[in-house]
């Protein structure tokens, strides 16, 4: 069976310019998370979908992100303008449909952006 | 606010036995996973506790205590591939909201 997949997987681009990061999440999935990682401030979850709906967006740091479902087998993820300090390592992951199952969450290989 | 503490590093020699603690402080608690993040890969999932109590899987085993706040991360019968990022995350709401410690980075030695 096919994981999460998400695309690019490494993107340069300069400051200002508009990223999209793309993600196809596990076929059955109805949870999907975006996180970005960081070394100074680790896994972080940016937003989260339920049956396509957002759920919680709490951290999405600033205006110039924003995501979007509009269907159950594809995410995206936009910045724009980007900075230099959305530089970091983008994760999508999904989850089974249950509560029980929320916890085991299945993540893709990640895209890696650099913001020069 | 929710937080959760975990050692920023351990080493240990091929075929010993390591523990990795993590405490943890919310309003929220459902439960305690473990992900395991290859330098370079992504987090890929371990276990999780919902109950006090130890569960096992395989070399790996995990233990919560509610009353503590208080986990741990059991790893057995070390292998050089164990070499890894190992993040403690509790689920916060039921609803797949999990967050993340800072992760244990761990060497194992020949």
């Amino acid at each position: 069976d096919a994981g999460v997949i998400q695309s690019p997987r490494h993107e340069v681009t300069e400051m200002g310019q508009e990223v999209t990061l793309r993600c196809k999440p596990i076929s059955g999935h109805n949870s999907l998370f975006w996180y970005r990682q960081t070394m100074m401030r680790g896994l972080e979850l940016l937003i989260y979908f339920n049956n396509n709906v957002p759920i919680d967006d709490s951290g999405m740091p600033e205006d110039r992100f924003s995501a979007k479902m509009p269907n159950a087998s594809f995410s995206t993820l936009k910045i724009q303008p980007s900075e230099p300090r959305d530089s970091a390592v983008y994760f999508c992951a999904s989850t089974e449909p249950g509560q029980s199952s929320s916890y085991e969450q299945y993540f893709g290989p990640g895209t890696r952006l650099t913001v020069t | 606010g929710q937080s959760l503490e975990q050692p920023s590093e351990v080493t240990a020699v091929e075929g010993a036995i390591v523990q990795i603690n993590c405490t943890y402080q919310t309003s929220g608690f459902y439960g305690l996973s473990w992900y395991q993040q290859h330098d370079g890969g992504a987090p890929t999932f371990l276990s999780y506790n919902a109950l006090d109590g130890l569960e096992e899987t395989g070399r790996f085993s995990s233990f919560l205590s509610r009353s503590d706040s208080y986990g741990y991360l059991l790893l057995q019968e070390l292998q050089m591939k164990d070499s890894a990022s190992y993040f403690c995350a509790f689920d916060y709401n039921q609803g797949g909201k999990l967050i993340f410690g800072q992760g244990t980075e761990l060497s194992v030695k020949p």
